[in-house]
C-alpha cells in the first residue's frame, strides 16, 4: 500500500494566485513528522517545510503552509500569490517513527506545478 | 545547504564493476542517508545512519551497502553495479531544532550502469 499518496500528478496556475497541493499519507504510528520538497528542473531538493504529528497549529514559512488535518491523515501544501519560479517538482514525505532511531522517511510520487504568466 | 557534498557527480561504469559514492558533510550531523531518483517513484530510501557504524536498512537496500567510520563521510557502495542501478542518488541529513525537523540535501550523484 502506498504511505504517501500525491493524486495530481501536473497542476497549472496563474501567476499571483494561490494552489494547493495535496498529500494524503497512511501509517499507524502515533509520532511522524511530515514535508514537503521543492526539486526545480536544475535538480536539487529543496526543504520547503514541517509539521509533526503532535503540532496543533498548521506549519508556515513565508509563502508556504501546510494545511494538516490528522483524522484525515492529509497533509497539503498552500503556495499563496505563486511566482513563475515556483514551477517545479514537489514531493511529500513522512517520517516515521520517534525520530531518535527511527529514521524511515517515505516520500510521494510528486506534484509537478507549472506557473502560467 | 547545511554543508553536504557528493562525490563524483557523474559516474558511468559498467555491469559487474563495484561503485562507491561519497556523501561528505561539514556540520556534525548525527542522521544521514542515501535515497534514490528514479521516474515515477519519488526518491526511495536505501539506507540511513543515526551514529557513526551506526546503520540501518531502508526501503531498497538491496543490492546496496553502506559504512560510516566519521561522523562526516557516509559512503554507498554497490558491490557489482546492475543496470537496474542507473538512477540519480541523493544524500541528506536532517537535523531537529527545538521540536523542528528538516532535511537537507546534496546535489546528487548521476549513475550509469551500462
Amino acid at each position: 500500500a502506498q504511505k504517501i499518496t500525491q493524486t495530481q500528478p501536473g497542476m497549472f496556475v496563474q501567476e499571483k494566485e494561490a494552489v494547493t497541493l495535496d498529500c494524503t499519507y497512511d501509517t499507524s504510528d502515533p509520532s511522524y513528522g511530515l514535508f514537503w520538497y521543492k526539486q526545480p528542473s536544475s535538480g536539487e531538493m529543496i526543504f520547503l517545510i514541517y509539521q509533526g504529528s503532535y503540532d496543533q497549529q498548521n506549519a508556515t514559512e513565508g509563502r508556504y503552509s501546510l494545511n494538516f488535518q490528522k483524522a484525515r491523515k492529509s497533509a497539503n501544501l498552500v503556495i499563496s500569490a505563486s511566482q513563475l519560479g515556483d514551477s517545479a517538482m514537489y514531493f511529500c514525505a513522512m517520517r516515521e517513527g520517534p525520530g531518535n532511531y527511527g529514521q524511515n522517511f517515505v516520500f510521494g510520487p510528486g506534484t509537478r506545478l507549472s506557473v502560467l504568466p | 545547504d547545511a554543508g553536504i557534498t557528493q562525490s563524483p557527480r557523474h559516474k558511468v561504469t559498467e555491469t559487474g564493476t563495484p561503485v562507491t559514492l561519497r556523501c561528505h558533510q561539514t556540520e556534525n550531523h548525527r542522521y544521514m542517508y542515501w535515497y534514490r531518483q528514479d521516474p515515477g517513484h519519488g526518491l526511495r530510501l536505501i539506507h540511513y545512519s543515526y551514529g557513526v557504524k551506526d546503520t540501518d536498512k531502508g526501503e531498497v537496500s538491496d543490492g546496496y551497502s553502506v559504512s560510516r567510520s566519521k561522523t562526516e563521510d557516509f559512503l554507498l557502495t554497490l558491490e557489482s553495479a546492475t543496470s537496474s542501478q542507473t538512477s540519480v542518488y541523493f544524500c541528506a541529513i536532517s537535523e531537529s531544532v527545538q521540536g523542528e525537523e528538516t532535511q537537507y540535501f546534496g546535489p546528487g550523484t548521476r549513475l550509469l550502469v551500462l
